[in-house]
Formats: structure tokens, C-alpha cells, sequence
């Protein structure tokens, strides 16, 4: 199976721009989940999608917006970008079921996105 | 949502020494746990992860964890590293509904 594809791999934006990032999880994967990785900061969670719907969200401002396609594919996107939103943006999926227990937790990690706003 | 603390920011060990990396999460239901590591320049990839049962699991490259309850620990071991461990460890607790939380990681520098 193709592992979990990003595009794209490096962007560079100025501030005030905004960004849309991408994600293909792996085949038969429903769940798919954002993290921003910074140095020091370790990941960080930026939400989680599974059919189409946000379940989870981290504690970022709203300027970070997500959605997720029929075929599990997702994007990301950031408005008004801040010099701070500067990182390494990962993209996840997991072969998570619906509700009850999650023995799907187990996450595939894709290459990242690296933003860099100046 | 639940919360999680990795102790050790740097870690600096020779090749052969012991290593204990700590984790503890903060979360009052049921959690699935789990270690990913990143090597230089690689994709997080998992090392070993906790479902239920034997609250020891064995992982790849010889590491193991320990999840002791009562403690809310998830603590990473291994007893003899090598120059190729040098990576950034993280620790992440999962809930229901795939919420997944990660630590700050831990970085681990292994001297030949």
C-alpha cells in the first residue's frame, strides 16, 4: 500500500497570505489528522476528520480550517498567515471505526509540509 | 482532552548505557498509549503501543514500555542503545473517537 502523501512538501508565504495544504491518507483509511510540529514544542493537534466531519479539534485559532473529500483525501488551510504559523505541518491517517473504543488509534504519519511565512 | 508530559527535553547517552524516557498523561478514561519515534530526516513511525493486557509491551529495536495505571505513566526503555537510537522520541495518548495527543518530545543523542 502507498503510505500517506503530502502536498506540497515546501511553501513559502508572507504574511497576511493564506495557504491550503493537502493530504492523501493510505487506502481504506477513514480518519485523518493534522499536527503542527514545532521545534520545542513537539506536536501539536490541530483536528481530526473521519467521513467528511471534524470529531476532534485542538486549541488553535479559527484561522486554521480543515475539510475532508468522499475519498478520506483532506486539506488544511491557514488565513492571514503569522510569522508564528512558521512549522512542519503533518498530516496522519488511521483506519479509525466510528464510535466506542479506539483500537484504531494507531496513526500513519505522511512526510509533512514545511511552511515557512516571512 | 487528555494531556501528556515528557519529562525529558535532552537526553545524551554513550553507546551501551541504559535509557528510561518518561511519559505521563493526564486523562480520567480509558487511553490506548503509544511511542512513535523520528529519526533524522525520516516520518514519525511507531516504536510500540499499549491496547489492554500485559501493561508491558515489547516494541521494534528492542524497546520496550512499561504503562503503570496508577501512576498514569508510559515510560520507554531500553537497556543497551546504540549510535543509531539518536532520534526525537514522542509519547502520545489516544481516547475515544481517535482523539490523539502528543508530548513535546524527547531527544535522544547517542555518542559512539
Amino acid at each position: 500500500k502507498a503510505g500517506v502523501t503530502q502536498t506540497p512538501r515546501y511553501l513559502i508565504k508572507t504574511r497576511g497570505q493564506q495557504v491550503t495544504l493537502s493530504c492523501s491518507p493510505i487506502s481504506g483509511h477513514r480518519s485523518v489528522s493534522w499536527y503542527q510540529q514545532t521545534p520545542g514544542q513537539g506536536l501539536q493537534f490541530l483536528f481530526e476528520y473521519f467521513s467528511e466531519t471534524q470529531r476532534n479539534k485542538g486549541n488553535f485559532p479559527g484561522r486554521f480550517s480543515g475539510r475532508q473529500f468522499s475519498n478520506s483525501r483532506s486539506e488544511m488551510n491557514v488565513s492571514t498567515l503569522e510569522l508564528g504559523d512558521s512549522a512542519l505541518y503533518l498530516c496522519a491517517s488511521s483506519p479509525a471505526g466510528g464510535s466506542g473504543r479506539a483500537i484504531y488509534n494507531e496513526q500513519f504519519f505522511g512526510p509533512g509540509t514545511r511552511l515557512t511565512v516571512l | 482532552a487528555q494531556s501528556v508530559s515528557q519529562h525529558n527535553h535532552h537526553v545524551i547517552l554513550s553507546e551501551a548505557a541504559s535509557l528510561e524516557l518518561g511519559c505521563n498523561y493526564s486523562y480520567g478514561g480509558t487511553v490506548n498509549l503509544f511511542w512513535y519515534v523520528q529519526y533524522p530526516g525520516q516520518h514519525l513511525q511507531l516504536l510500540l503501543k499499549y491496547f489492554s493486557g500485559d501493561p508491558l509491551v515489547k516494541g521494534i529495536k528492542g524497546f520496550e514500555a512499561e504503562f503503570i495505571k496508577s501512576k498514569f505513566s508510559f515510560n520507554l526503555r531500553k537497556p543497551s542503545v546504540q549510535w543509531s537510537d539518536t532520534a526525537e522520541y514522542f509519547c502520545a495518548v489516544g481516547a475515544n473517537n481517535n482523539d490523539m495527543r502528543f508530548g513535546a518530545g524527547t531527544r535522544l543523542t547517542v555518542k559512539p
